[in-house]
């Protein structure tokens, strides 16, 4: 069975930083794009950032730019999204997903972990 | 970058009933579009990608059709467990985008 499980978020102070993890199983992980998306409290989907199968080509909304720093770890099957400066409106659930191929432009999504949540307060 | 519109934001509707979902993106893409289901407190699902390809395991009631800037989802007779949230999504370009949502509520 195709798994994405999220961890990492939790309560930080606004201006705080916080790392999440996604573990794959299931597939190949080191063949697929891999992507993270958020939701807001009772808001829609924004798509937040991507990188390649290798690793070695990344992509962030402006949003998030200078900010989160996406990578992946194919040796252990995870994807990792280390948040810094966080901003009130950063605060959302977390999905990471698995795009459909290796590069991750023309992507669609599928499956998507369980979300981790993501509180930013003092 | 590319915007979706998705209309109506809610729609009621009563079990058996045919519904619609329309999504308008800002420019074509293609038939580069999927739809995903969202039920309270759950992640999406997917429905559909390539505008009209059924992603496995997904009742045949839903369908999905267009080209160009314009498309749709249809649920040809509603059940009950298809009362939720659906969005629509362009991956035509980088950074993906999503529709802002629509609510499907039992009448």
């Amino acid at each position: 069975e195709v798994q994405l499980v999220e961890s990492g978020g939790g309560l930080v102070q606004p201006g705080g930083s916080l790392r999440l993890s996604c573990a794959a199983s299931g597939f190949t992980f080191r063949t697929y794009a891999m992507h993270w998306v958020r939701q807001a409290p009772g808001k829609g989907l924004e798509y937040v950032s991507a990188i390649s199968s290798s690793g070695g080509s990344t992509y962030y909304a402006n949003s998030v730019k200078g900010r989160f720093i996406i990578s992946r770890d194919n040796s252990k099957n995870t994807l990792y999204l280390q948040m810094g400066s966080l901003r009130a409106e950063d605060m959302a659930v977390y999905y990471c997903v698995r795009g459909c191929s290796a590069w991750y432009d023309n992507n669609w999504f599928d499956p998507w972990g369980q979300g981790t949540l993501v509180t930013v307060s003092s | 970058d590319i915007q979706m519109t998705q209309s109506p934001s809610s729609l009621s509707a009563s079990v058996g009933d045919r519904v619609t979902i329309t999504c308008r993106a800002s420019q074509g893409i293609t038939n580069s579009l999927a739809w995903y289901q969202q039920k309270p407190g759950k992640a999406p699902k997917l429905l559909l990608y390539a505008a009209s390809r059924l992603e496995t395991g997904v009742p045949s009631r839903f369908s999905g059709s267009g080209s160009g800037t314009d498309y749709t989802l249809t649920i040809s007779s509603l059940q009950p467990e298809d009362f939720a949230t659906y969005y629509c999504q362009q991956y035509y370009v980088t950074p993906a985008a999503f529709g802002q949502g629509t609510k499907l509520e039992i009448k």
